[in-house]
């Protein structure tokens, strides 16, 4: 079974652009969260989808958005970037059943350098 | 009341020996413990987890201790070899809160051969 993949892996941006960032779950997975890694806060969570919805989300300002399609596949947008945008930007992945250790799967990050 | 806090920071071990790294909590509302193992230009992998309905649960050379009273988990890497020399970070959620999984800061640990 193939693990979560995340596109594009590398990324440089200039602050006041806007990126897009994208992840395939694990195939039956219907949950999908999204962390940011930086040296200095570490990982932290920025919101999660299931079926399509916004189930929960971090304390992250409204620049930071994303959604999720009918396949489980998300993505996340950052507009008007700033310069401590730059991280790890992670998602995970879960079967996210009922009754059902909640384990998370987590793909290989993309790194967002924001100049 | 949402953090968690793990230490050390760092770890030296030597090969063959112990590694314990340890966690706290504050959220009596947490109801699942999770361990992640990262290497450099990864992303974290699951390792072991844990609820709070039980004490210890080992996996091969990896061990979590539980203490629901301390509010307080610790992992236990037995027989620690090179490979294993990584960041390890500990979590913990809810599961009313689905997967917003909260992190240690991470420890960072180096086995020397």
């Amino acid at each position: 079974k193939a693990g979560v993949t995340q596109t594009p892996r590398y990324l440089i941006k200039t602050r006041g652009q806007q990126v897009t960032l994208s992840c395939s779950p694990i195939s039956g997975h219907r949950s999908v969260s999204w962390y940011q890694q930086t040296p200095g806060q570490g990982l932290q969570f920025l919101f999660e989808y299931f079926s399509e919805t916004q189930r929960n989300k971090g304390n992250f300002p409204g620049r930071f958005s994303g959604r999720q399609f009918s396949n489980s596949r998300s993505e996340m947008n950052v507009s008007t970037l700033e310069l401590g945008d730059s991280a790890l930007y992670l998602c995970a992945s879960s079967l996210a059943l009922a009754g059902v250790d909640y384990e998370q799967y987590f793909g290989p990050g993309t790194r967002l350098t924001v100049t | 009341q949402q953090q968690v806090k793990q230490s050390p920071q760092s770890l030296i071990v030597q090969k063959g020996g112990i590694s314990i790294i340890n966690c706290a909590y504050e959220n009596t509302a947490f109801d699942y413990f999770p361990w992640y193992q990262q290497f450099p230009g990864k992303g974290p992998a699951l390792l072991i987890a844990i609820r709070p309905d039980v004490s210890e649960k080992k996996e091969g050379r990896f061990t979590i201790s539980f203490n629901k009273s301390a509010k307080q988990f610790s992992l236990h890497i037995m027989d620690s070899q090179p490979g294993d020399s990584a960041t390890y970070f500990c979590a913990a959620s809810n599961h009313n809160q689905g997967g917003k999984l909260i992190f240690g800061q991470g420890t960072e640990l180096s086995v020397k051969p």
